[in-house]
């Protein structure tokens, strides 16, 4: 089955930090650009980071630029998303996507991270 | 950054109705956009990518047209299953921004 499995949410005080991992099954990551999405309780979806297949090219959203590093190990067949000086508004469920080019077609179940003192 | 809006922010609706949603970008992006669906507690669902190609698995009765900056989202035949969020994304240029949503509920 193919799927995606996002793992390293939790709860962290404000300047904290936390690493996110999305682990890929039944298919090659290697394959595919992959991306973060977040959504804030009650809220809508927000782009945050994407990252080439090879790894070499890197994107962030403005909200989260100098804070956030996505990278990848396509040896592990696994994301990451690395979150330094953690703010409230970070607060959300954070989704793994693969990059079809032009679509995000295949979306792991999420993992909360939790910003709060 | 691209901005997209999307109109309405939600709408009641009956089973059987006829249902658009419409999804506006701030520039040009040609036809670089993808529709999903997304219900509570649930990861999104794509639908519609490249604004018109109806994703594998998805019923016939969802489809999307436009390109440039007008788009939309049309439900031929509301069933009950299609009662949820609605977002559009646009690919033509990082960062790949979303729509704000729309939601559908039961009249």
């Amino acid at each position: 089955e193919v799927q995606l499995l996002e793992s390293g949410g939790g709860l962290v005080q404000p300047g904290g930090s936390l690493r996110l991992s999305c682990a890929a099954s039944g298919f090659t990551l290697r394959s595919y650009a992959m991306s973060w999405v977040r959504q804030a309780p009650g809220k809508g979806l927000e782009w945050v980071s994407a990252i080439s297949g090879s790894g070499g090219n890197t994107y962030y959203a403005d909200s989260v630029k100098g804070r956030f590093t996505i990278s990848r190990d396509n040896s592990k067949n696994t994301l990451y998303l690395q979150m330094n000086s953690l703010r409230a508004e970070d607060t959300a469920l954070y989704y793994c996507a693969t990059d079809r080019e032009g679509a995000y077609d295949i979306w792991g179940q999420g993992t909360m991270v939790t910003v709060s003192s | 950054a691209i901005q997209l809006t999307q109109s309405p922010s939600s709408l009641s609706a009956s089973v059987g109705d006829r249902v658009t949603i419409t999804c506006r970008a701030s520039q040009g992006i040609s036809s670089a956009l993808a529709w999903y669906q997304q219900k509570p507690g649930k990861a999104p669902k794509l639908l519609i990518y490249d604004a018109s190609i109806l994703e594998s698995g998805v019923p016939s009765r969802f489809s999307g047209s436009g390109s440039g900056t007008d788009f939309t989202l049309t439900i031929s035949s509301l069933q009950p299953e299609d009662f949820a969020t609605y977002y559009c994304q646009q690919f033509n240029s990082y960062l790949f921004t979303f729509g704000p949503g729309t939601k559908v509920d039961i009249k």
